[in-house]
Parts: C-alpha cells; sequence; structure tokens
C-alpha cells in the first residue's frame, strides 16, 4: 500500500513552453502532497505544500506564477511549470501523506525534466 | 527547522552492519525522527521513524540516544542494493508536516 505515481517520467520540452507534471496517490487518499525539485548531485529542495481544496504554499524563493500547483481531488495533484527555460531543467518530485496523524511521507518516482 | 548533521559519505562491505549516525542537538520534544533513502533518479524511499523509543522494522533499526540529541540508523547485513543517500529528518508532530532535507549521507557497498 500507499503507492505515488508520476506522469510523466520524463519530457524533454522547447523553451518557451508549460509542461504539467501529475501526482497520484494510488491506493490511498491524501489530504496533503508535496513538490520537491532535485538538481544534479543536490539534496531535495521542497517547492510547495498542497492541501485539497485550498492554495498551495509555496516556500520562500520559489515563484509561484511560474510554478502553477494544483490539487483538485484527494488523489491528485499537478505542478505546472509555465514558460519553461533550460534552468528548469531538474527532477521534480512529489509525495503524499494519508489522513493519519503522525504518517509519514510517501514519495513518487520523480520526472525528469529537461528545457531545451 | 531544527537541523541534523550528517556525515557526507561512508562505506562498509557487503554482508556487514552498517550504523549511520545523526546528530540533532537542538531537537524539541514534538519532532519525530524520520529516515529515507534514495537510490539513484529515484524518489526517496522511507525507512524507518521514531520519537523516543528504539525502533525495528524488515528494513532496518533505529537507535535513539537517551537525550534524543542523537540517533542511529542500523543496517543489520548491507546488501549492494542499500547502496544510497541516507537523509535523517527531524519532522513536527503537529503543525507543518514538510520534510526539510539536508545533505544526506551517501552509502558505498563493497562487494
Amino acid at each position: 500500500g500507499a503507492v505515488v505515481s508520476q506522469h510523466p517520467s520524463w519530457v524533454i520540452c522547447k523553451s518557451g513552453t508549460s509542461v504539467k507534471i501529475e501526482c497520484r496517490s494510488l491506493d490511498f487518499q491524501a489530504t496533503t502532497m508535496f513538490w520537491y525539485r532535485q538538481f544534479p548531485k543536490q539534496s531535495l529542495m521542497l517547492m510547495a505544500t498542497s492541501n485539497e481544496g485550498s492554495k498551495a504554499t509555496y516556500e520562500q524563493g520559489v515563484e509561484k506564477d511560474k510554478f502553477l500547483i494544483n490539487h483538485a481531488s484527494l488523489t491528485l495533484s499537478t505542478l505546472t511549470v509555465t514558460s519553461a527555460h533550460p534552468e528548469d531543467s531538474s527532477f521534480y518530485i512529489c509525495s503524499a501523506m494519508r489522513r493519519r496523524a503522525g504518517d509519514t511521507q510517501y514519495f513518487g518516482p520523480g520526472t525528469r525534466l529537461t528545457v531545451l | 527547522d531544527a537541523k541534523t548533521t550528517q556525515p557526507n559519505s561512508m562505506e562498509s562491505n557487503e554482508e556487514e552492519p552498517v550504523h549511520l549516525p545523526c546528530n540533532h542537538s537542538t531537537i524539541s520534544g514534538t519532532d519525530y525522527i524520520h529516515w529515507y533513502r534514495q537510490l539513484p533518479s529515484q524518489g526517496p524511499e522511507y525507512v524507518i521513524h521514531g520519537l523516543t523509543s528504539n525502533v525495528n522494522n524488515r528494513m532496518a533499526s533505529l537507535a535513539i540516544a537517551e537525550d534524543r540529541k542523537s540517533s542511529t540508523l542500523i543496517l543489520h547485513r548491507a546488501t549492494l542494493r542499500d547502496a544510497a543517500v541516507y537523509y535523517c529528518i527531524l519532522r513536527r508532530i503537529q503543525g507543518a508536516q514538510k520534510l526539510v532535507f539536508g545533505q544526506g549521507t551517501r552509502l558505498t557497498i563493497n562487494p
């Protein structure tokens, strides 16, 4: 149980286009989902926290107009990178938490974004 | 957020036990100690977590110091598949549930 999927697993796009990444909790309802970004040889950096039915909370320095997050249901959150540029190329990872006090986060497999 | 300190890297041999240390001297009474690991090009994987008492599961054991200012993740019999970056993270019992990742410890397992 507690499986999280991401789609696509990798994507290549041209500079200036928008890319949408989906994060799904497959066998549980996730009240909260998180989005992280990881550059090569670096640790994960939290971008935003997303609660179902409400606006995402962004970490300091993360542009909310560039990284649009939608958490419309208890099993799906999406991250849209708008007007992507080469510096947005990174490994994007989501995680989800169940409706259970003290529960841990379960991570997706990640999405590799390359912007040409 | 209370911070953790881990060695940058460690090395061990296959089939031997591995003890991964973590210092968290500013831990508060409401912080859980979580361990995750990340294999190359994959999302992190939950390993174990605890609050005060030592914990065991099928993957590992977590030994927590009496003053809670340090902890040790124990892999009882390392395999090549245990080679990964291990992250020790503190997380509040209530309130913001976010995880703040440090640099972790890169564990290399020699055959």
